[in-house]
């Protein structure tokens, strides 16, 4: 069970050039998130999904798109880099959390991107 | 958004007890978490506990909820050096279908041998 991943690790782009971010969980879990987290900030949500072929805006979406055809990926895609796209990239997944009840995430490793 | 306050770095010994302090503005708040993260890791779930509650402890851990105050803390006794990581507060809005968390900026804990 790798739980999630995230490739690449570590990534610099140009101003203007395009990338998408991979993340896969093996824990059949309905929902996924993307979060950025800036240096000496806490977490901010980009977009996140409930299930395959639902996504929906968090609180930082400008400049990003993502996609959630399987339930065990949801890639992000930057189309035009910009320097304040530099960030630490977080993907995360949980089971639906029943009402009210507690969710625990589990995050992947992290992609470190830096924009130049 | 929320807002989560927390103090960005503490200091402790090893063997001494750290307390990490946060604080939250949404008073709805049906649960509120602790994360750690490592070095170039990922945020991993160490606690969290239910609004309802005032204390929860969990062999070293131990959290306490001050509703009134809004307050809520992280005390690890017996520190040690594998400790020192990054400990984020985080909350969950009441009526999060999402399960929607908010995260403090995360206090840096540092152990000293």
């Amino acid at each position: 069970n790798a739980g999630v991943t995230q490739t690449p690790k570590f990534r610099i782009l140009k101003i203007g050039q395009s990338m998408t971010l991979q993340c896969t969980q093996d824990m059949n879990h309905n929902y996924m998130y993307w979060y950025r987290q800036d240096p000496g900030m806490g977490l901010k949500l980009i977009y996140y999904s409930v299930g395959a072929g639902i996504t929906d805006k968090g609180e930082v979406p400008n400049g990003y798109n993502v996609s959630r055809s399987t339930t065990e990926d949801f890639p992000l895609r930057l189309e035009l880099a910009a320097p304040s796209q530099t960030s630490v990239y977080f993907c995360a997944s949980s089971q639906s959390p029943p009402p009210g009840g507690v969710d625990t995430q589990y995050f992947g490793p992290g992609t470190r991107l830096t924009v130049l | 958004g929320e807002d989560v306050e927390q103090s960005l770095f503490l200091s402790v010994r090893e063997g001494d007890s750290s307390v990490i302090n946060c604080t939250y503005t949404d008073s709805s708040s049906t649960y509120l978490y602790w994360y750690k993260q490592e070095p170039g890791a990922g945020l991993q779930l160490l606690t969290y506990i239910f609004s309802n509650m005032d204390m929860k402890q969990d062999q070293r851990l131990t959290v306490l909820l001050n509703k009134k105050d809004k307050h809520l803390s992280l005390r690890i006794a017996d520190t040690q050096t594998g400790d020192s990581a990054i400990y984020f507060c985080a909350e969950t809005p009441r009526g999060s279908t999402l399960g929607r968390l908010y995260f403090g900026r995360g206090t840096q804990l540092t152990v000293w041998p």
